[in-house]
């Protein structure tokens, strides 16, 4: 059961040019979500994170969105660098629960 | 601050034996969790440790197994192993089990 979905295994952006990543949830109990940007042969790293009770959270070049009606929440990245180039996951937590539930990943390409 | 530190990097195991791998949290940090990573997939949750308890445990049989040090290094322990237990095993470290958790770089585990 799949509980964190990023259905989008791939994408290729421009340098410059806009990324939008995806993520979808099915459990309701989950309060806080969390982004992750992990390079080969490295752990994964903290990028973004956003509580429930929120529907965006601004960091930098990076801009997370939060639709708890569609269980969805979105990545942007703006300009996107090629430096961006990894895989990133979405996590999700439940409210007193210790573990991060992750999706499948998403490969990001930046195009120079 | 150091980071969290994981070791070995990578091992190679014969299916039936027992395998070790070893933690060393973020300075300060209290909470130790281990995931696994198979290939194509996101880190899936073994189990988390309080300060020398395990608090929180996902859907892994009894054959992994861990500890927690007093000075809140771990250890994650694989007996019998099997072929699907093939993997990159990330080490997370947490303050009080906040969501601030910095994961290690991994030990990638072949069983052959």
């Amino acid at each position: 059961d799949q509980q964190v979905k990023q259905n989008s295994p791939s994408l290729s952006v421009q340098e410059g040019r806009i990324s939008i990543l995806n993520c979808d949830y099915t459990n309701s109990m989950f309060d806080y979500f969390l982004w992750y940007k992990k390079y080969p042969a490295e752990g994964p790293t903290f990028l973004i994170s956003i509580s429930s009770i929120k529907d965006k959270n601004e960091d930098g070049r990076f801009t997370v969105f939060l639709n708890k009606s569609a269980k969805h929440l979105s990545l942007h990245i703006v300009p996107s660098q090629p430096g961006d180039s990894a895989v990133y996951f979405c996590a999700a937590r439940g409210f007193g629960n210790e573990k991060l539930t992750f999706g499948t990943g998403t490969r990001l390409t930046i195009i120079p | 601050e150091t980071g969290v530190t994981q070791s070995p990097t990578h091992l190679i195991k014969t299916r039936g034996q027992q395998v070790t791998l070893r933690c060393s949290s973020q300075s300060g940090h209290n909470t130790v969790s281990w995931y696994q990573q198979a290939l194509g997939q996101g880190p899936q949750f073994i189990f988390q440790y309080y300060r020398e308890e395990e608090n929180g445990r996902g859907n892994f049989p009894p054959r992994f197994s861990g500890l927690q040090f007093p000075n809140y290094s771990s250890e994650l322990n694989v007996n019998a192993l099997e072929l699907d237990d093939s993997a990159l095993y990330l080490c997370a470290s947490s303050l009080d089990g906040n969501y601030g958790y910095t994961f290690g770089s991994g030990t990638r585990l072949t069983v052959v």
